[in-house]
């Protein structure tokens, strides 16, 4: 099946670091993505992953792919109250064009 | 530039009313994707295009239909409203390049009585 599969919620506090976490199902995917979804808004795209990597950083994110497992995880380091929103991993799958299939999504909720 | 722009930001319709939803990119993009998003169901997709004049069957097609007469613009229509289409409803577009991300626009809340 197209299952991609994620945790429904997490919390943290202020300054903590938040990991969230994915597995997927197409061990063809090319890319991995994580996306953003703050309140009342449309999703945003925070970063992707390369299917030839292992590990991906940009400022405070950090993404870590195990193909073996099919495990895509996002790190934010030093969390902010700004991060609370729900992320969305997606992998894409060729299906004749570059089809995205999305998590369920995790809410996380940062508090003070 | 104005990305992603969908129209209207909120309906209410009566089972068996019909409407248009209407998404734009100004981004050029070839793909363009209409998605439902339900709670605990993540974003599902409804219909995309891969280009001026053509169309197809994402996962959950049943009781809509799209059109895409100009590149940059997308309609998915309602043509007779259930309940279990009571949903947000998101246009994305992308150059649909290996990459293939996709810039979303910011939702349709559409409540069917």
């Amino acid at each position: 099946g197209e299952d991609v599969e994620q945790s429904l919620f997490l919390s943290v506090r202020e300054g903590d670091s938040s990991v969230i976490n994915c597995t997927y199902t197409d061990s063809s995917s090319t890319y991995l993505y994580w996306y953003k979804q703050e309140p009342g808004a449309g999703l945003q795209l925070l970063t992707y992953i390369f299917s030839n990597m292992d590990m991906k950083q940009d400022q405070r994110l950090t993404v870590l792919l195990n193909k073996k497992d099919k495990h895509l995880s996002l790190r934010i380091a030093d969390t902010q109250t700004g991060d609370s929103a729900i992320y969305f991993c997606a992998e894409s799958m060729n299906t004749g064009f570059q089809k995205l299939v999305f998590g369920t999504g995790t809410r996380l909720l940062v508090s003070p | 530039n104005a990305g992603v722009t969908q129209t209207p930001k909120f309906r209410v319709l009566k089972t068996g009313q019909s409407m248009t939803l209407l998404c734009a990119q100004d981004m050029n993009h070839e793909y363009m994707y209409w998605y439902r998003q339900d709670p605990g169901m993540g974003l599902r997709l409804i219909h995309y295009s891969v280009g001026e004049g053509t169309t197809a069957k994402g996962e959950v097609p049943d009781g809509y239909n799209v059109s895409r007469l100009k590149k940059q613009n997308f309609l998915l229509g309602l043509e007779s409203a259930a309940p279990s289409q009571t949903s947000v409803y998101f246009c994305a577009s992308s150059l649909g390049l290996a990459r293939n991300e996709q810039f979303f626009g910011p939702g349709t809340r559409l409540t069917v009585l």
